[in-house]
């Protein structure tokens, strides 16, 4: 069974604070590890992909850990702008069509 | 250049209606996929499609759902009947086997509402 779980928040954070969301992962066959960011009622957006030496985009850092089928996102400064549901999601083939996704953690950035 | 575009955007129907829920992916992606998305399950797979051949539909959840794709640029998602519990968001969602990221591109998505 390939399953995703990821902690459904909602984390609650002043603007400037840092966060970090936790992903775990059943199936240890999977492939590739992704973020998505789902904005309410619009649709998943990649956010970044997750490589096995971690990996950086301006004030977001993605880390992965195959041994412990985890995943993390770390987000610093945190925006208002921020403010989503963030999807941990697990590729299982090699041609990025067997998408698992998480059910999301949800952030509440507040002024 | 335009997105994955997805009609209707809302639907409300009576159980028992049939439903067909519309999208048209990004020109000169060769993959397309269906997913559903409920506050209970998260968002599932349906159907994939690669050049317009479905691949896997091993998602699909019943009988009551047929998804075609009769040329590169529209797919359809048909329930017949629907049923309250088709209610949910359903994204439709492109790629291209060229691209090395993986990324999928979603449509804004159509709101099915049952009742």
């Amino acid at each position: 069974r390939k399953e995703v779980e990821q902690d459904p928040g909602p984390f609650n954070v002043p603007e400037g604070a840092t966060v970090a969301f936790n992903c775990t992962y059943s199936n240890s066959a999977s492939q590739s590890f992704f973020w998505y960011r789902q904005d309410c009622r619009k649709e998943p957006k990649l956010l970044m992909s997750v490589y096995s030496s971690g990996n950086e985009d301006g004030r977001f850092t993605a880390q992965l850990n195959r041994a412990s089928q985890y995943i993390s996102l770390l987000i610093r400064d945190s925006k208002l702008s921020d403010s989503a549901t963030y999807l941990c999601v697990v590729n299982y083939d090699q041609a990025g069509t067997a998408l698992i996704f998480g059910k999301g953690t949800t952030l509440s950035v507040s002024s | 250049d335009a997105g994955v575009i997805q009609s209707p955007r809302h639907e409300v129907t009576e159980m028992g209606q049939e439903v067909t829920l519309r999208c048209k992916p990004i020109s000169g992606h060769d993959y397309l996929f269906w997913y559903r998305q409920t506050m209970m399950r998260g968002l599932e797979l349906l159907i994939y499609f690669n050049n317009n051949v479905p691949i896997d539909d091993s998602g699909m959840p019943e009988d009551r759902f047929s998804a075609k794709m009769p040329n590169a640029s529209f797919s359809t998602l048909k329930i017949q009947p629907s049923e309250p519990r088709d209610s949910a968001v359903y994204f439709c969602a492109s790629r291209y086997s060229g691209q090395p990221s993986y990324e999928q591109y979603f449509g804004p998505g159509t709101r099915l509402t049952v009742t």
